[in-house]
């Protein structure tokens, strides 16, 4: 199946730093990609829909000035943590859309597990 | 707004059939999705079906779905101990770009 890779998986920082994590889409080109934020325990909660040269879209209560998405390519969507305090802390996953004309699915990346100190 | 509704846990003993179930409120939905994930690692496609369909199998998982009652199952055949994990699911509606996923079922297999 389609693969989707995440880089770091793991990021510790200082308060107050900013962390850039990459999603990128191995064998297929995704003009969407989605940035969703899991709590220990809880589901998966959608933050932003990243669009391939146009902005992104964030859903209600996530401060587009703090998580600044670009989506530069096909393959490459990155989310930027700006100002980061320890309750960002959290597992940032990302998923890339893969579209044809048979079926459509998203591919989950492995996750960056983030902890602001 | 559309939601996803599954019970929170599950535990069978190896070797049996796992059920898990879920139910949903979108009505347009046209795929819907089952994911596992395993402790710190991401999610990982299991399988999903298209809402024409009312059932699909593939090895182990059977997935059911009830369109009517807008539930959807998903069976584990002779289960191990390496499919205790979380499982989500997921649908996506028609007019809908991102995924809308349940709480999660945490399956636990007993030895």
């Amino acid at each position: 199946g389609a693969v989707v890779s995440q880089h770091p998986s793991w990021v510790i920082c200082k308060s107050g730093t900013s962390v850039k994590i990459e999603c990128r889409s191995l064998d297929f080109q995704a003009t969407t990609m989605f940035w969703y934020r899991q709590f220990p325990k809880q589901s998966l909660m959608l933050m932003a829909t990243s669009n391939e040269g146009s902005k992104a879209t964030y859903e209600q209560g996530v401060e587009k000035d703090k998580f600044l998405i670009n989506h530069a390519s096909l393959t490459l969507s990155t989310l930027t943590v700006t100002s980061a305090h320890p309750e960002d802390s959290s597992f940032y996953i990302c998923s890339a859309r893969d579209r044809t004309y048979l079926q459509e699915t998203q591919y989950f990346g492995p996750g960056t597990r983030l902890l602001v100190l | 707004g559309e939601d996803v509704e599954q019970s929170l846990f599950l535990s069978v003993r190896e070797g049996d059939s796992s059920v898990i179930n879920c139910t949903y409120t979108d009505s347009s939905s046209t795929y819907l999705y089952w994911y596992k994930q395993e402790p710190g690692a991401g999610l990982q496609l299991l399988t999903y079906i298209f809402s024409n369909m009312d059932m699909k199998q593939d090895q182990r998982l059977t997935v059911l779905l009830n369109k009517k009652d807008k539930h959807l199952s998903l069976r584990i055949a002779d289960t191990q101990t390496g499919d205790s994990a979380i499982y989500f699911c997921a649908e996506r509606g028609r007019y809908g770009q991102n995924f809308v996923f349940g709480p999660g079922t945490r399956l636990s297999v007993l030895p």
